[in-house]
């Protein structure tokens, strides 16, 4: 069976402090890897998806990038956080089965920044 | 542009139906998404619909108007664990996800 890994699952970091943020996938093969960000009381706001291994897509221009060096791994990067960096980020895989093409999340990390 | 609409906040009683609402206008339809989100928690499948009408899974079922851009999920014999956020998600034409803010849902005794 497929399972999402992230971590870590809470993370408070100082204003302009680098970020790293790893998901992995296990249990599938070439997947559409995803980057949310949900602020509070928010819906998802898409950051970065993935259709494979170097091929990232940029949905939201901010000082946030994104890097898939292995065909299951998804990092999420920042060199200087921002306050309104601020949220709960979701990793989220997907393949296409049928006739859809429905994402799976991850536990989710909490980052506050201070 | 592209928009999701539904309710912000829904209150019922533990036992009830309750029926939450989702209106969408995107570029393109490739099918509609329901996901449950407890506080604090990842979303979680629900359900899926790209033809119009009813699909049922047990005390959950969402209906689709596709000519309305219309969309309801149903919530059967009502549990305090049903006590959650219900995300509303359009996949456009290009096989993306538009997410709603979604629906918090109350549970009263």
């Amino acid at each position: 069976s497929q399972t999402i890994h992230q971590w870590p699952a809470t993370l408070v970091q100082p204003v302009g402090s680098p970020l790293s943020l790893e998901c992995t996938v296990e249990g599938t093969s070439n997947p559409n890897l995803y980057w949310y960000r949900q602020a509070a009381g928010r819906g998802l706001q898409l950051l970065f998806y993935s259709v494979g291994i170097g091929q990232i897509s940029s949905e939201v221009p901010q000082n946030l990038s994104a890097s898939r060096p292995q065909d299951r791994q998804f990092i999420l990067s920042s060199k200087k956080l921002l306050l309104s960096d601020s949220g709960f980020y979701l990793c989220a895989w997907s393949v296409m089965a049928g006739d859809y093409n429905e994402q799976f999340f991850g536990p989710g990390t909490r980052l506050t920044v201070l | 542009g592209q928009n999701i609409d539904q309710p912000t906040e829904m209150t019922a009683t533990e036992g009830a139906i309750v029926q939450i609402n989702c209106t969408y206008q995107t570029s393109g339809f490739n099918g509609l998404f329901w996901y449950q989100q407890h506080a604090g928690e990842a979303p979680t499948f629900l359900s899926y619909n790209v033809l119009d009408g009813l699909e049922e899974k047990g005390r959950f079922s969402s209906f689709l108007s596709r000519s309305k851009g219309y969309s309801y999920l149903l919530l059967k014999e009502l549990q305090m664990k049903d006590s959650a956020s219900y995300l509303c998600a359009v996949m456009d034409s290009n096989y993306q996800l538009i997410w709603g803010a979604g629906t918090k849902l109350i549970i009263k005794p």
